[in-house]
């Protein structure tokens, strides 16, 4: 089965960039969703389509695409960026989606 | 504003079967497809499958294929997920999800 693959971690100091990566072979044709979840709570969706930011996500969140990854950069990461962050696919059929591993982002 | 809300917390007995709701609010119930996800403790999200609430067509993901089914109600814009022979690995939270949007969550339990 198709799979998305991440970080276990990554950690940085507040005010510093984060960068969480995503490779999965058929991102070249398909679009990634990125989604922040914090403890209790249900995913928030901070990027869509490899790079748009819904309204009320903050700027210092983006996404870029490069072949087979995909980043979601946090810019001046703050205190309340710590959370679990998931990128979403699906498979080149488009049949099935998928979601990576996750990534817990700790915020020094 | 749009609103996924889920049913309760369920517990159940290895083998049974549950069925969770998600009641729509705010969009056209027809009109964008509904996913489902689960999440167990302290793991990541596993999407389980989708449903067009237009024409009831469905997928599953392959590992659900067999256990789970969904379905949904246009007349009361409610989607529906029950999956059968439950094991202890189904204990989780499962989520009812459209782009952006999602469902609070329903804490589903398998014990003996």
């Amino acid at each position: 089965s198709y799979e998305l693959t991440q970080p276990p971690s990554v950690s940085v100091s507040p005010g510093q960039t984060a960068r969480i990566t995503c490779s999965g072979d058929a991102l070249p044709k398909q679009y990634v969703y990125w989604f922040q979840q914090k403890p209790g709570q249900a995913p928030v969706l901070v990027i869509y389509k490899d790079s748009e930011r819904p309204s009320g996500i903050p700027e210092r969140f983006s996404g870029s695409s490069s072949g087979t990854t995909v980043t979601l950069t946090i810019s001046g990461v703050q205190a309340e960026d710590e959370a679990d962050y998931y990128c979403q696919s699906a498979d080149s059929s488009a049949t099935y989606k998928v979601f990576g591993g996750g990534t817990k982002l700790t915020v020094l | 504003q749009v609103q996924l809300v889920q049913s309760g917390a369920e517990v159940k007995k290895p083998g049974a079967s549950v069925k969770v709701s998600c009641k729509a609010s705010g969009y056209t119930f027809t009109s964008y497809d509904i996913n489902w996800v689960r999440q167990a403790t302290g793991q990541g999200l596993e999407w389980m499958g989708w449903m067009n609430p237009n024409s009831g067509n469905t997928g599953y993901a392959q590992k659900f294929q067999g256990r789970v089914t969904m379905t949904r109600d246009t007349s009361i814009s409610t989607a529906y997920m029950e999956l059968s022979s439950l094991r202890s690995d189904d204990s989780a939270v499962y989520y009812c999800w459209i782009f952006s949007y999602w469902g609070q969550g329903t804490l589903v339990t398998v014990s003996s």
